[in-house]
C-alpha cells in the first residue's frame, strides 16, 4: 500500500515553454503533498507543501508565479514550471502525506526535467 | 529551523564491512525520523522510520537508533554487499500548527567495493 506516481519520468523541453508534473497518490486518500527539488549532488529541497481544496504554502525564495500547484482532488497534485529556463533543470520528487496522524511521507519516483 | 548533518558525506568500503552511518539534528522535538535510500537518477526508498518514542528499528542487515534528546541517530549496515551502495539520507519529521515538515540532511554517499 501506500503507492505515489509521478508522470512523466522525464521530459526535456525548450527554453520558455511550460511543463505540467503530475503525483497521484494510488492506494490511499492525502489531504496534503509536497513538492520537492533536488539538484545534482545535493539533497531534497522543500519547495511548497499542497492542501486539497485550498493554495499551496510555499518556502522562501520558491516563486509561486514559475511554479504553480494543484491540488484538485485527494489523489492528485501537479506542478507546473512556467516559462521553464535551464537553470529550471532538476530531478522534482512528490510525497503524500498519509492521514490519521502518522505523519509519514510517501515519495513518489521522481521527474527528471531538463530544459535546453 | 531544523538543520541536519550526516557524517561522513562518502563512505568507501570492501564488501562485508559493518557500518555505522551518523545523522545529528538541531531540534530534538520531532515526531519521527526516516532513512531513505537513494539510487543515482531515482527516487526515495524508504528504509527505516522511528518513532520518537522509539529507541531503535530493524529490517534485515539494517539497524537504525535513536537518540531523540541529543539529536543523534545511526544507520547500522552489517555484512555490507556492493547492492548497497547508494546515497543514504536521514530526515527526521517535525510536527508545527502549519502542518509537518521533513528536512533531509547532504547524505552519506556509500560505496561497497566487491
Amino acid at each position: 500500500g501506500a503507492v505515489v506516481s509521478q508522470h512523466p519520468s522525464r521530459v526535456i523541453c525548450k527554453s520558455g515553454t511550460s511543463v505540467k508534473i503530475e503525483c497521484r497518490s494510488l492506494d490511499f486518500q492525502a489531504t496534503t503533498m509536497f513538492w520537492y527539488r533536488q539538484f545534482p549532488k545535493q539533497s531534497l529541497m522543500l519547495m511548497a507543501t499542497s492542501n486539497e481544496g485550498s493554495k499551496a504554502t510555499y518556502e522562501q525564495g520558491v516563486e509561486k508565479d514559475k511554479f504553480l500547484i494543484n491540488h484538485a482532488s485527494l489523489t492528485l497534485s501537479t506542478l507546473t514550471v512556467t516559462s521553464a529556463h535551464p537553470e529550471d533543470s532538476s530531478f522534482y520528487i512528490c510525497s503524500a502525506l498519509t492521514s490519521g496522524g502518522a505523519y509519514t511521507q510517501y515519495f513518489g519516483p521522481g521527474t527528471r526535467l531538463t530544459v535546453l | 529551523k531544523q538543520e541536519v548533518t550526516q557524517i561522513p558525506a562518502a563512505l568507501s568500503v570492501p564488501e562485508g564491512e559493518n557500518l555505522v552511518l551518523n545523522c545529528s539534528f538541531t531540534d530534538s522535538a520531532i515526531y519521527n525520523l526516516q532513512w531513505f535510500r537513494q539510487d543515482p537518477g531515482k527516487g526515495l526508498t524508504s528504509l527505516l522510520l522511528i518513532q520518537s518514542s522509539q529507541r531503535e528499528q530493524t529490517s534485515g542487515r539494517l539497524n537504525a537508533s535513536l537518540d531523540k534528546s541529543s539529536g543523534r541517530s545511526t544507520l547500522y549496515i552489517a555484512a555490507s554487499q556492493p547492492g548497497d551502495s547508494a546515497t543514504y539520507l536521514c530526515a527526521p519529521t517535525k510536527v508545527e500548527t502549519s502542518g509537518s515538515r521533513l528536512t533531509f540532511g547532504e547524505g552519506t554517499q556509500l560505496t561497497v567495493n566487491p
